[in-house]
């Protein structure tokens, strides 16, 4: 079946520009993760999702950063006022549920150019 | 704090080799430890945890508490293994990644 997917796959944008980056994740999936990983990181944890609600937004840098997953499938990353610092390329995940027992699924990312 | 720490970022070696990917961790609860491996121009997918206690392709990792380790083993690496190597820890059900270790087997 499908995996994740994401897209776009590519997003150049300028200092200060609004992006948005959207997920679609496996279909079933109820938990739905997003990361971001710098050149040279590990993927670092941005928010997780359980159904519709964000259950944990702690990673998230400050608050330029918002995700939304209004009906519990789909989910958009939204980035306002861009800085070069957003560089990176975002990853999503989901799995069956919630919890460590369940794994994660990724997608193949979408990589943010802020020039 | 959680942290997870690979110390190399890179390790070469030759087919047939021995190979030991170093992972160390910081957690004050139980935590659950994960490999995930990326190869060329694919996405991060979950290689083994350390609750399964499986072999995977011919690696191995066994958690050692007393040195919060949980190193990556193969006993004779395969050229098809050059990868990118993630060392993860789950605490409070999202994961916290080290920075990686690219492996390199050259035949």
């Amino acid at each position: 079946g499908a995996g994740v997917s994401q897209t776009p796959s590519n997003k150049v944008t300028e200092k200060g520009k609004y992006v948005e980056l959207r997920c679609d994740p496996i279909s079933g999936h109820t938990a739905l993760y997003w990361y971001r990983q710098s050149l040279g990181q590990g993927p670092e944890f941005l928010i997780y999702f359980q159904g519709t609600g964000a259950a944990d937004d702690s990673g998230l840098p400050n608050d330029r950063f918002f995700a939304v997953r209004p009906e519990g499938s789909v989910s958009t990353l939204k980035i306002q006022r861009t800085e070069r610092g957003d560089s990176a390329v975002y990853l999503c995940a989901s799995s069956l549920s919630f919890g460590t027992g369940y794994e994660q699924f990724f997608g193949p990312g979408t990589r943010l150019t802020v020039l | 704090a959680q942290r997870v720490t690979q110390p190399e970022k890179l390790l070469s070696v030759f087919k047939g080799a021995p190979v030991e990917l170093k992972c160390n961790y910081s957690y004050s609860g139980s935590p659950e430890l994960f490999w995930y491996v990326q190869y060329s121009r694919q996405r991060l997918q979950l290689l083994l945890r350390h609750i399964s206690r499986e072999s995977i392709k011919g690696f191995t990792a066994d958690l050692n508490k007393g040195e919060t380790s949980f190193h990556l083993k193969k006993p004779f690496a395969q050229e098809e293994d050059s990868a990118m190597y993630y060392c993860a820890l789950s605490g409070f059900q999202k994961l916290v990644f080290g920075t990686g270790t690219r492996l390199l087997v050259s035949p």
